[in-house]
């Protein structure tokens, strides 16, 4: 069974960055894509990205394109968003999750950033 | 933009049965694969279907997944009280850009 535990609740100022962990265990990472999805207070899911862990590609939602970076250290088995130029709106959950062709098999329990000055 | 609608909410007594729809917009999905995540308030969402009718290992088949052209759906006979919680249909848009896209997620009640 795979467990996915990503880093904890962050606070940030508007203007700065924010960077999210995601560490899948009991499962093979370098097979595994991951990719994030973010959940706003009370909205629904909102893909933002993910990276093939075993060629270090990423792939952006054009809302997301030039404020975030999805990075794979294969060393570590660890999955990152960096996420810039925070503002209110990216108040959010953030979830990660592993992820096969065509679905979302496993989830990270969620990493809340708040974005308030 | 490529979008996945889904009513806001459903209701029905236990023991009924309901239905949720995922109807596409302005994308195809006829050749991709569409999923259901479960989301209990305060917890991260955990894949209910795949590949628009296969179950993961420990999911009741009270739960049961359909596509036919543009829309899929989800239908849970038996209902239970536990049942009660946000559903979200999902799949990856092969088009020009290529995202994945969600449904804005439909809501159960169990009265």
């Amino acid at each position: 069974q795979v467990q996915v535990v990503q880093s904890g609740a962050e606070v940030k100022k508007p203007g700065s960055s924010v960077k999210v962990s995601c560490k899948p265990s009991g499962g093979t990472f370098s097979i595994t894509t991951i990719g994030w999805v973010r959940q706003a207070p009370g909205q629904g899911l909102e893909w933002m990205g993910g990276i093939n862990t075993i060629f270090g590609t990423a792939k952006y939602t054009q809302k997301f394109q030039g404020r975030v970076t999805i990075s794979a250290d294969k060393s570590t088995k660890t999955a990152y968003l960096d996420l810039s130029s925070l503002t209110s709106e990216d108040t959010a959950i953030y979830y990660c999750a592993t992820e096969r062709a065509g679905f979302f098999e496993y989830w990270g329990q969620g990493t809340l950033v708040s974005v308030s000055s | 933009q490529s979008v996945l609608t889904q009513p806001p909410s459903v209701s029905a007594a236990p023991g009924q049965k309901v239905t949720i729809s995922c109807s596409a917009s302005n994308f195809n999905i006829e050749n991709n694969f569409v999923s259901w995540y479960q989301q209990f308030p305060g917890t991260a969402p955990k894949l209910l279907m795949y590949e628009n009718n296969k179950r993961p290992l420990g999911i009741p088949d009270r739960f049961s997944g359909s596509k036919s052209g543009t829309s899929a759906t989800l239908v849970i006979t038996g209902l239970q009280t536990g049942d009660e919680a946000d559903y979200y249909c999902g799949t990856w848009d092969s088009s020009l850009s290529g995202n994945w896209v969600f449904g804005g997620g439909t809501k159960l009640t169990v009265l």
